[in-house]
């Protein structure tokens, strides 16, 4: 069965801080991935996908980049944290454009 | 612009009672997803649809393409029940790739 495995659940970072979040994916081959984003209050928005390795769009200009390192990895980093980074961040798969999406557990980031 | 509203966006029933969630977007879709996300926060999908009407369980989802509305029914809520539902859908043409999510639907169901 397909899988989608995020970590960590929550993580508290000082601004100016590297962070790595990373997905994997089992159960399937050659996904689509995608990281998405929630503010408080808002929906979910997403930040950057990938049809394959090393190929990856950014769909809103931020402080945050992504890598696709190999088939089922999916990884979100930045070199420095901002305040407003903080936030609640999915990991997302799936086959198709017109399959069922798999979400992860989410991660819980707060910027102090 | 693609946009998703959601009503109510918070809903409290008590246990037993018939529940629906509402969902209108504004452009054409190739497929609309209904998701449950517990305060945990982890999302877990509930139904896929591009037409008519399924089933699982006590859910059930509905869309009607033409007026661009789709409904999650709850029946003989349960406080298990209780999560936030959300309504995303997926945009026919180039920007089929991603999905446009709503703000969400805070549902308490009370014993």
């Amino acid at each position: 069965s397909q899988t989608i495995h995020q970590w960590p659940a929550t993580l508290v970072q000082p601004v100016g801080s590297p962070l790595s979040l990373e997905c994997t994916v089992e159960g399937t081959s050659n996904p689509n991935l995608y990281w998405y984003r929630q503010a408080a209050g808002r929906g979910l928005q997403l930040l950057f996908y990938s049809v394959g390795i090393g190929q990856i769009s950014s769909e809103v200009p931020q402080n945050l980049s992504a890598s696709r390192p190999q088939d089922r990895q999916f990884i979100l980093s930045s070199k420095k944290l901002l305040l407003s980074d903080s936030g609640f961040y999915l990991c997302a798969f799936h086959r198709g454009v017109n399959t069922e999406a798999f979400f992860g557990q989410g991660t819980r980031l707060t910027v102090v | 612009k693609n946009e998703v509203e959601q009503s109510p966006q918070n809903l409290t029933a008590q246990e037993g009672e018939f529940i629906t969630i509402n969902c209108s977007y504004s452009v054409g879709i190739s497929a609309l997803h209904w998701l449950q996300q517990h305060p945990g926060g982890g999302i877990v999908s509930l139904f896929m649809l591009s037409s008519g009407k399924k089933k699982h369980g006590r859910l059930i989802a509905t869309i009607n393409i033409q007026e661009k509305h789709s409904s999650l029914h709850i029946t003989a809520s349960h406080p298990r029940d209780s999560a936030v539902y959300i309504c995303a859908v997926r945009p026919r043409g180039g920007s089929n790739y991603k999905l446009t999510f709503g703000k969400g639907t805070l549902l308490t169901v009370n014993p």
